[in-house]
């Protein structure tokens, strides 16, 4: 069965510092994508990145970058001299392709992230 | 703005009351989803169309959830006889065609159920 695990509920952290987002994933497929989206106050999830089971290169946006390993089902997300801005609720989801076309997602719990000034 | 809208944004009601929530996808994006979020927890999948079809409803569906998309366009989700139990966030997405493609989710309709 799928299931995405987000093992860290809240994590704090003071400005400047760098912080990583856990997440574990189980799947029978071999076909799947993995995102993470960003739920800040206001309530709309905000879509960050997509990333295929095949394509296990980490990927790097500014302060942001993402660490996927097949090896450990998991696909942690870091980000780089945290700010205020950053503080709000992140979600790992998982889609799988190979055996459903349905393309729904499965999330994790989220973790809820503060960054103090 | 072309993103994805939703309306209300927020929606108080008795218990026993039927609400009708609506969701404006993105344009040129033939699915769309439905979810829902209780606090604390992340989005569990609803529902989906394929234009007007709906091709998947998930077990959380109960008989007093329906959904529809009349011309594969917008879409709209309704509960009949409110329990305090369905209080949620409401949420659309939507996405190209392919299962793969990344949705794009509305602001969310917020339920209290008094």
């Amino acid at each position: 069965a799928q299931k995405v695990t987000q093992a860290q509920t809240e994590i704090s952290v003071v400005e400047k510092e760098d912080v990583t987002l856990d997440c574990v994933y189980e799947t029978r497929d071999t076909t799947y994508y993995l995102f993470w989206y960003k739920q800040p106050p206001s309530g709309e999830l905000v879509f960050l990145i997509r990333r295929n089971s095949f394509d296990e290169q980490n990927e790097i946006s500014g302060r942001y970058s993402w660490n996927f390993q097949k090896s450990t089902s998991s696909f942690n997300f870091t980000i780089t001299a945290s700010q205020v801005v950053d503080s709000a609720v992140y979600f790992c989801a998982l889609s799988e392709v190979g055996s459903s076309n349905t393309g729904k997602l499965i999330f994790g719990q989220g973790t809820t992230l503060q960054v103090k000034p | 703005d072309t993103g994805v809208s939703q309306n209300p944004r927020h929606k108080i009601t008795k218990r026993g009351q039927n609400v009708t929530f609506r969701c404006d996808p993105i344009s040129e994006h033939n699915r769309l989803y439905w979810y829902r979020q209780t606090l604390g927890q992340g989005p569990e999948f609803l529902t989906y169309f394929q234009n007007e079809a709906q091709l998947e409803k998930s077990r959380l569906l109960s008989d007093r959830f329906s959904a529809e998309r009349p011309k594969g366009s917008f879409s709209t989700l309704e509960i009949q006889r409110t329990e305090q139990g369905d209080s949620a966030m409401y949420l659309c997405a939507s996405s190209l065609e392919a299962a793969q493609e990344t949705q794009y989710f509305g602001p969310g309709t917020r339920l209290l159920v008094l």
